[in-house]
């Protein structure tokens, strides 16, 4: 499918596991970027990459990783989860006119 | 970025134009307006941007007046699936600009 897909939609975990949040787009943009959405709060930027091999952290990147090999997948790795990650997730890339294209989201429960 | 500021929310009848307003005062020469929309438990959708002519998309028209202060979303024939939080924001044009989405206007489409 052409467009940008995130996996798994759902998800539940216990507090300490890893988990990795997965991120793929069809249109080989350059840029790509990370958010995060509480109740109460707008999009948070946890972390941004301007191509393959280069990231770089956003406002609330603590408690996250992130790799990118290959220009369209950027994954996100909670490397021991916690409560506060308890979220939604939004993964974005940018089009030719600077313009976000938004994934629908990963909503991640931390028990 | 600019701060922009948008009545908290708006009511529009169905099948009638819905007009969006926000205010920019202080946006600077090489920033553009961009608008987005969230509805409920999706991720953010891009529906158009501009420097300082109007556009018109399939989606909406954007007027952005003169001194460039200001500017008006307008969905043509607005339709329940309208019904969304709508953001404007103020960005320059470059790629990595993270998106920081305000309270936006929460646009009910009334039957």
């Amino acid at each position: 499918d052409a467009g940008i897909t995130q996996s798994p939609r759902y998800k539940i975990t216990e507090t300490g596991r890893q988990v990795t949040l997965m991120c793929h787009q069809t249109w080989s943009h350059s840029y790509m970027f990370w958010y995060r959405q509480d109740l109460g709060h707008g999009l948070r930027l946890i972390y941004y990459s301007a191509a393959a091999d280069i990231t770089d952290k956003g406002e609330v990147p603590d408690g996250y990783v992130v790799s990118r090999s290959k220009t369209e997948n950027f994954p996100l790795t909670l490397e021991s989860a916690t409560r506060s990650q308890t979220s939604v997730y939004f993964c974005a890339s940018t089009g030719e006119y600077n313009e976000q294209f938004f994934g629908p989201g990963t909503r991640l429960t931390v028990l | 970025d600019a701060k922009t500021t948008q009545p908290p929310s708006m009511d529009c009848a169905e099948g009638r134009a819905a007009n969006l307003p926000c205010n920019h005062s202080t946006i600077s020469g090489n920033e553009y307006v961009y608008w987005y929309r969230q509805i409920h438990s999706q991720g953010p959708q891009y529906i158009i941007h501009g420097l300082k002519n109007n556009e018109t998309n399939e989606m909406a028209s954007l007027i952005i007046t003169e001194d460039r202060k200001s500017s008006t979303l307008i969905l043509p024939h607005a339709t329940l699936r309208d019904t969304a939080v709508y953001y404007c924001i103020v960005i320059s044009n470059f790629g990595n600009e993270k998106l920081t989405f305000g309270t936006g206007t929460r646009l009910t489409i009334i039957p």
